[in-house]
């Protein structure tokens, strides 16, 4: 089971931002994190825990192993108005976290 | 480009079956472990099912598991997912996705843009 914190968060511009993300057990590096904006499909910005995918903004970062993760957004844009979700692949089945709605003020 | 097309969405009633499409272009489907991804409108993320890249191994969420079949044609660039016994919780929107290369322990680096299944008398 992985348990994301907050649920929801009202952020600032220029703000930055920590996502949590705790597994019930440990599952080494294999966490990935993606965005969904509303009406979209997700999109992944970190893989392995901390590893960023080309094209993604240096403001995302991520860190973490074993059963204690964190997504960080540096600096915050309104652009970054989104869903997050971690997901683990360490093992079947393959779960999400519920997810952190950032709500831009 | 990387491209995954679902379709055969729908609205079905309870008890009833539906086959789910995934058509991919861009890329060699055969290369790569495949999944399916739910989500009811305004929830979270619900891992349904994968398959490896030849078709030999399948997995399954155990709230499908017996209802629901995953199978590919490679030759076709296609996913499948067949649906039966539908029940009202099955409702969401299904995405295609599709792992990063290697087994299934890995992320997931593209997504179709979601088919809507609506289970409802």
């Amino acid at each position: 089971v992985l348990t994301q914190s907050p649920d929801f968060q009202s952020v600032t511009p220029n703000e930055k931002v920590t996502i949590t993300c705790r597994a019930s057990e440990s599952i080494g590096g294999v966490l990935h994190w993606y965005q969904q904006k509303s009406g979209q499909s997700p999109k992944l910005l970190i893989k392995f825990a901390s590893q960023s995918m080309p094209g993604v903004p240096s403001r995302f970062s991520g860190s973490g192993s074993g059963t204690d993760f964190t997504l960080t957004i540096n600096s915050l844009e309104a652009e970054d108005a989104a869903a997050y979700y971690c997901h683990q692949s360490r093992s079947l089945p393959i779960t999400f976290g519920q997810g952190t709605r950032l709500e831009i003020k | 480009e990387v491209q995954l097309v679902e379709s055969g969405g729908g609205l079905v009633q309870p008890g009833g079956s539906l086959r789910l499409f995934c058509a991919g272009s861009g890329f060699t489907l055969s290369s790569y472990w495949m999944y399916w991804v739910r989500q009811v409108p305004g929830k979270g993320l619900e891992w349904v099912s994968g398959v490896n890249s030849d078709g030999s191994s399948t997995t399954y969420a155990e709230s499908v598991k017996g209802r629901f079949t995953i199978s590919r044609d490679n030759a076709k660039n296609t996913l499948y997912l067949q649906m039966n016994s539908l029940r009202a919780e099955d409702t969401a929107v299904y995405y295609c996705a599709r792992v990063l290369a290697g087994g299934y322990d890995s992320a997931i680096d593209s997504w179709g843009q979601g088919t809507l299944v609506t289970v409802s008398s």
